[in-house]
């Protein structure tokens, strides 16, 4: 139980395009899901903390309009990174709360980004 | 604010050794602390947690670490590592309490010598 699952697990696209990264909570329901971001060899960071039904809260130095996050249902919350730039090639990873561990995160696979 | 602090981004051991990955928090907050387990391009699995319960906490996978609050240290160990145990270890405390999101440490990376 408590798996989550992210779509693409990888993608590689042209600097300017959007991307649009998928996380489901494939047996339990997620009020609340994270977005975090980890470069090469570093840490995980807090991007954005998604709950369903509301707009999602950015953490400090993140790009709102640049990082779209919808959470419309209470198993999948998406990021959407808007006019990619090389720079914004990362792993994101995307965490789940379960409404019956409500102390623990389940993390997804990630997803590899990589902008041309 | 809570932040975490892993000494040494790199540790060695020889397999059948012990592991002790090092980690150091900072809260104001009464914290729950983490450890997880990245392999290379993967997500992140939960080895064990801290939740103000039992101060020494058994994870999977033979890990166990120690919470001393006199100490501000939340410690990972394993009596002996396995080839299979090399890996990237992050330490991590909750940003408030109870179901927040979490402050991650810079990571351990754990090699296992033959």
């Amino acid at each position: 139980g408590a798996v989550v699952s992210q779509h693409p697990s990888w993608v590689i696209c042209k600097s300017g395009t959007s991307v649009k990264i998928e996380c489901r909570s494939l047996d339990f329901q997620a009020t609340t899901m994270f977005w975090y971001r980890q470069f090469p060899k570093q840490s995980l960071m807090l991007m954005a903390t998604s709950n369903e039904g509301s707009k999602a809260t950015y953490e400090q130095g993140v790009e709102k309009d640049k990082f779209l996050i919808n959470h419309a249902s209470l198993t999948l919350s998406t990021l959407t990174v808007t006019s990619a730039h090389p720079e914004d090639s990362s792993f994101y990873i995307c965490s789940a709360l379960s409404g019956a561990t409500g102390d623990e995160q389940f993390f997804g696979p990630g997803t590899r980004l990589t902008v041309l | 604010a809570q932040s975490v602090t892993q000494l040494g981004s790199h540790v060695s051991v020889s397999e059948g050794a012990l592991v002790l990955l090092r980690c150091n928090y900072s809260s104001s907050v009464p914290p729950y602390l983490f450890w997880y387990v990245q392999y290379p391009n993967q997500g992140l699995q939960l080895l064990l947690k801290y939740t103000s319960a039992a101060t020494l906490v058994k994870g999977i996978n033979g890990f166990e670490a120690e919470f001393k609050k006199s100490e501000t240290s939340f410690h990972l160990t394993k009596p002996s590592a396995h080839m299979s145990d090399a890996a990237e270890y992050f330490c991590a405390v909750t940003k408030g309490s109870g179901n927040t999101p979490l402050v991650f440490g810079k990571g351990t990376r754990l090699s296992v010598i033959a």
